[in-house]
Parts: structure tokens; C-alpha cells; sequence
């Protein structure tokens, strides 16, 4: 099992521009996660999803779209990207919710926006 | 909703010595209670978590303890090791929660 996996590795973007973060799991898990992470900001929740065709949004969820058209993949977008959206992100997946809510990380996405 | 503090933000201890993490948690019906470490460059990862049916639970070097009453939890591990140097995150969950809930992360260096 590959677990988590993140594509790109790493992506280096022009102000305005757009892209879409890939994040799969073949664990069969129905709660997925997009966190970002910054220099002593510890991880913040973007958006989140707890089945396929659902989504929600998470403590910093501006600027950031979601979609989770297949319950294996959780895709991020960046519509018009903005110097502040420079972070590592890093997509989840759990079984469950609550006491099951083991989460299992990606490598991680190193975003820089010029 | 549930806010979690964790101190200190940078920890350093000789290795061979203990060191000591700590979170409180401000929802009282918070039931799950997970410890996750990142290495340099990595992703984070499970490495202990306790349940509030319990108050502690140790697996060979590290341990967790709890306290309901206060609301807060701590990360023990003894006899440190270059190797666990790294940011701990701790982190909470209820029942009703589709999501945890992290603490700000403690960067741990242990001096050889």
C-alpha cells in the first residue's frame, strides 16, 4: 500500500496564477484533510471532507477550493494565487471521526508563490 | 470549538534525560488524545495516543498521561535519543468532531 500520496512534491507559482494540489489514499478511508503549514504556525485546517461528494470548509479556508469527486482522491485548488498561500501543505486521511480519527499524512506539497 | 495549547514551543535536554511535553485542552467533552511527530523535511506521524477511558499509556520509551479533571495531557519520553529530535504535535477529538484539533507543535532537540 502506498498509504498517502501528494502530487506535486514541490511547485513554484507567479502571483495570479492557478493550480491544483493531488492528494490519494488507498487505504479506503471517508474522512480526508488538507492542512497548511507555516514557520511556528503548527498545522491549520483548510478544508476537509468525510465521504465522496462532500466537502467543508476548515479554519483557513479563503482562497482555497475543494473537491472530492472520488472517495480515494481530495483535490486543492488555488484559483488566483497570492504570496501568502507560500506554505508546505499537507493532505490526511482518516477512517473515522472522533476516538477513529487516527490520521495518516502525505509527504507534502512545498508551494512557493513569487 | 476546542482549543488546544501546548507548551513549550522549543524544548532541549541532554540525551539520556527526560523530557516533558504539555497541552491542555479546553472542551470537556474531548475523548481522543493523539501525539504526532515530524522530523525535519517529513510528515507528521502517530506515535502514541490515549483515550479518556484511561489516564495512561506508555509503549516503551514514551508514555502519555491525562487528567479529565484539568483538562490536559502531557508527552513523557525518557532516555532521549539524537534521533527524537523533532516538532511533537499533540492534539484533541470528541465523538461529534470530524476533525482534530492540533496544538501549535514543540520543537524538541535532544544534545548529544
Amino acid at each position: 500500500n502506498a498509504g498517502v500520496t501528494q502530487t506535486p512534491k514541490f511547485r513554484v507559482l507567479k502571483t495570479g496564477q492557478s493550480m491544483t494540489l493531488l492528494c490519494a489514499q488507498d487505504m479506503n478511508h471517508e474522512y480526508m484533510y488538507w492542512y497548511r503549514q507555516d514557520p511556528g504556525m503548527g498545522l491549520r485546517l483548510i478544508h476537509y471532507s468525510v465521504g465522496e461528494g462532500t466537502t467543508a470548509k476548515g479554519e483557513v479556508p479563503d482562497g482555497y477550493n475543494v473537491s472530492r469527486l472520488k472517495k480515494q482522491n481530495f483535490l486543492l485548488g488555488l484559483e488566483s494565487a497570492a504570496p501568502s498561500q507560500t506554505s508546505v501543505y499537507f493532505c490526511a486521511s482518516s477512517y473515522g471521526r472522533g476516538a477513529n480519527n487516527e490520521q495518516f499524512f502525505g509527504p507534502g506539497t512545498r508551494l512557493t508563490v513569487l | 470549538g476546542e482549543n488546544v495549547e501546548q507548551h513549550p514551543s522549543t524544548l532541549s535536554v541532554q540525551e539520556g534525560d527526560s523530557a516533558v511535553i504539555k497541552c491542555t485542552y479546553s472542551d470537556s467533552a474531548s475523548n481522543y488524545f493523539p501525539w504526532y511527530k515530524q522530523e525535519l523535511g517529513k510528515r507528521p506521524q502517530l506515535i502514541i495516543d490515549i483515550r479518556s477511558n484511561v489516564g495512561e499509556k506508555k509503549d516503551q520509551r514514551i508514555a502519555v498521561t491525562l487528567n479529565k479533571t484539568a483538562k490536559h495531557f502531557s508527552l513523557h519520553i525518557t532516555e532521549t535519543q539524537p534521533e527524537d529530535s523533532a516538532v511533537y504535535f499533540c492534539a484533541a477529538s470528541n465523538t461529534g468532531a470530524n476533525n482534530l484539533f492540533f496544538g501549535t507543535g514543540t520543537r524538541l532537540t535532544v544534545i548529544p
